[in-house]
């Protein structure tokens, strides 16, 4: 299978604890989304990479999300100190931007992963 | 800043019948793209169909087309012969397409589809 794989599918945790989930691209993407999905909404934007560099944060990220791409490949979503209000599908996308001589050039596709369901409870 | 907007939180339709969903958006740039994407229940986001914002030709996909109506920011999908596995999450998206964007999809709420044997 070479899509978008996320793990774990499902994490429940206790308010405060620590969790950390994986999301491993297409090989040969080098841009790399996240996306936080509640209940009856459309996904919204946390984060992306190109290659290892975090290049934009939405403000929906708080100091306790971080998010690493330390080789260019997979990628891992930590949340500290947990809330009730994380709980939520975190959805992991990758797409192919193509470095011209200006600016990447993204192409139109975004492929996305069976996403992390977490539940803080 | 870009927005999308899903009027329609449920839609159904019988077997074999057509369905059209709903989907307008705001946004002041001339470059963009235009997604439907198809979520079934634990499963993951799929694209169905997209449409690039300087084709006037609405894009067609067998059983999935689009009418495009860019001066009414307007972006409707037609389900045409609705088959039992059509039966999901509907999403319509916008992507910047200018030079250098970032490349992340803006949802809108989505709509509920069923599909009645």
């Amino acid at each position: 299978d070479t899509g978008v794989s996320q793990d774990p599918r499902h994490k429940i945790t206790k308010r405060g604890q620590n969790v950390t989930f994986r999301c491993d691209p297409i090989s040969e993407h080098n841009r790399l989304y996240w996306y936080r999905q509640t209940l009856g909404q459309g996904p919204e934007f946390l984060t992306y990479f190109q290659n290892e560099a975090q290049l934009e944060k939405s403000r929906l990220l708080s100091d306790r999300f971080s998010a690493e791409r330390p080789k260019g490949s997979f990628s891992t979503l930590e949340i500290q100190r947990t809330e009730q209000g994380d709980s939520a599908m975190y959805l992991c996308a990758s797409s192919l931007a193509v470095l011209t001589s200006s600016y990447p050039s993204v192409i139109p596709e975004a492929f996305f992963g069976q996403g992390t369901r977490l539940t803080v409870v | 800043a870009q927005t999308v907007t899903q009027s329609q939180p449920e839609m159904s339709v019988q077997e074999a019948e057509t369905v059209t969903l709903s989907c307008t958006y705001d946004t002041s740039e001339s470059d963009y793209y235009l997604f439907w994407y198809k979520q079934p229940p634990s499963r993951q986001m799929i694209l169905v169909i997209r449409q690039e914002a300087y084709k006037q030709q609405n894009a067609t996909e067998n059983r999935f087309s689009v009418n495009f109506q860019k001066a009414a920011k307007s972006f409707s999908l037609k389900i045409s012969d609705s088959q039992l596995g059509d039966a999901a999450m509907y999403f319509c998206a916008y992507r910047s397409d200018y030079g250098g964007s970032q490349g992340n999809l803006i949802f809108g709420k989505g709509t509920k589809l069923s599909v009645k044997p």
